[in-house]
């Protein structure tokens, strides 16, 4: 997908404030959705999931939005901690015929924690 | 989740050669895909890795330059061959676990490869 080379958007957050972070899908026909977070270093980590017979599922400290209407995602993340820091990625799954399934990728968030 | 492993992590290698990557996941998963990630970017897929056939690759990438292996549930190689500095990124495996919600991937710590 496209991406904004070395200069990912960020954001900063005080620390224990709540975090919200977005993301636009392209696909209506994508039908699962999930966030992943990725430390310097490190491969991206499975944070939370939700399909597309829901709008909101909340895990611990996080919670995930979807709006359908205007292809829209959102990870909140309650009372951010400085291990919060990272770059959050949305993927979308969009199915394809004969089963196949394909999962795309946003361009990442950084997220910076002020202590 | 499955536990993904790779090799090496890092790696800095000469233009025109070969490096070859191995991912390694400690249970029997059904789907093994290969992703780049260039620096300060996101993931792009590179191929679906399948055991008993060959790898399915993304527009872009071709089987010449990136060849694959998936000898058993367990285990996969990506190639990057004839290498130049535009292939510098970290190259990812991510496995579809066999049980459980077959949707959701789980990645390895991903190999940072720097060609000179």
């Amino acid at each position: 997908g496209e991406s904004v080379g070395l200069h990912l958007p960020t954001l900063s957050v005080q620390e224990g404030d709540n975090s919200i972070i977005n993301c636009a899908y392209s696909n209506s026909a994508s039908d699962y959705f999930i966030w992943y977070k990725q430390e310097s270093g490190k491969g991206p980590q499975f944070i939370i999931d939700i399909r597309s017979n829901m709008d909101k599922r909340q895990g611990q400290r996080v919670t995930v939005l979807l709006n359908k209407t205007v292809k829209h995602l959102s990870l909140q993340i309650a009372a951010t901690q400085p291990g919060d820091s990272a770059v959050y990625f949305c993927a979308e799954n969009t199915p394809f015929s004969g089963g196949y399934q394909k999962v795309t990728f946003g361009i990442g968030t950084k997220l910076q924690v002020i202590p | 989740s499955a536990v993904i492993s790779q090799k090496p992590s890092r790696d800095i290698c000469q233009r025109g050669t070969s490096l070859t990557i191995q991912c390694q996941v400690d249970s029997q998963v059904t789907m093994m895909f290969w992703y780049r990630q260039q620096p300060g970017q996101s993931l792009t897929l590179i191929a679906t890795a399948n055991q008993g056939s060959e790898a399915t690759y993304e527009s872009g990438f071709v089987i010449d330059k990136f060849p694959i292996s998936r000898p058993n549930l367990t285990f996969s190689t990506l190639t990057v061959s004839n290498m130049s500095p535009e292939d510098s990124s970290i190259y990812l495996c991510s496995v579809e676990p066999a049980r459980g919600n077959t949707d959701t991937q789980y990645f390895g710590p991903g190999t940072r490869l720097t060609v000179l």
